[in-house]
């Protein structure tokens, strides 16, 4: 299972883009890169998943390199209802959690 | 709203003793996996259900079982309760492996 590495916290203010990048040197052929978001008390909300390139909905985008060692979310104007853990993930079966980012927006 | 409904929401339990607790995931998910997440920490991966059968599991001791029924509920059992084991524990289904999850809401046990 690829293992994931992301930074434990960033902060961020209203309205500014926040980039959060995974790193996952050991990703398999088959594996797929999902992001998800957690607020405190519920269940971890499906963001975006990609396998290659860049991936767009109406929430976030999801940049993924030619090489697919790393991903890249981005939110766009973030609002502090953004506030939240943010957690990468790699695989093709089994889905298991790092410990995320914890991003804070500021007003 | 994800379709993915856990009870109970909250349990209270003593050391040693067994408990048990119930998901029901939306018609068609054929996956189901079980998570625990103590304070402050990312959700850990207990064990996976594809079809009814295990389809991997995390580093949890075989007090640690499950179950996935044919109506896409399923049940997680912990025997011999022990303090560590407080934390709040997550259901997640999806349509097919390695596709996006459905999280519940959790139970939030505490082991007294």
């Amino acid at each position: 299972l690829a293992k994931t590495t992301q930074p434990i916290s960033m902060d961020s203010y209203e309205g500014q883009e926040v980039n959060i990048t995974c790193s996952h040197n050991n990703i398999a052929t088959n594996d797929y890169i999902t992001w998800y978001q957690q607020f405190p008390s519920q269940g971890p909300r499906f963001i975006i998943q990609g396998y290659k390139t860049k991936v767009t909905n109406e929430v976030a985008s999801l940049f993924i390199p030619a090489d697919r060692k790393s991903s890249t979310l981005s939110l766009p104007r973030v609002s502090l209802s953004d506030t939240a853990v943010y957690y990468c993930l790699v695989g093709g079966g089994d889905m298991r959690f790092g410990a995320g980012t914890r991003l804070t927006v500021k007003p | 709203e994800t379709g993915v409904t856990q009870s109970p929401t909250h349990l209270i339990k003593t050391r040693g003793q067994q408990v048990t607790l119930r998901c029901s995931s939306q018609s068609g998910h054929n996956t189901v996996s079980w998570y625990q997440q103590a304070l402050g920490q990312g959700p850990q991966f207990i064990f996976q259900y594809y079809r009814e059968e295990e389809n991997g599991r995390g580093n949890f001791p075989p007090r640690f079982s499950g179950l996935q029924f044919p109506n896409y509920s399923s049940e997680l059992n912990v025997n011999a309760l022990e303090l560590d084991d407080s934390a709040l524990y997550l259901c997640a289904s999806s349509i097919r492996l390695g596709e996006k999850l459905f999280f519940g809401s959790g139970t939030q046990l505490s082991v007294l």
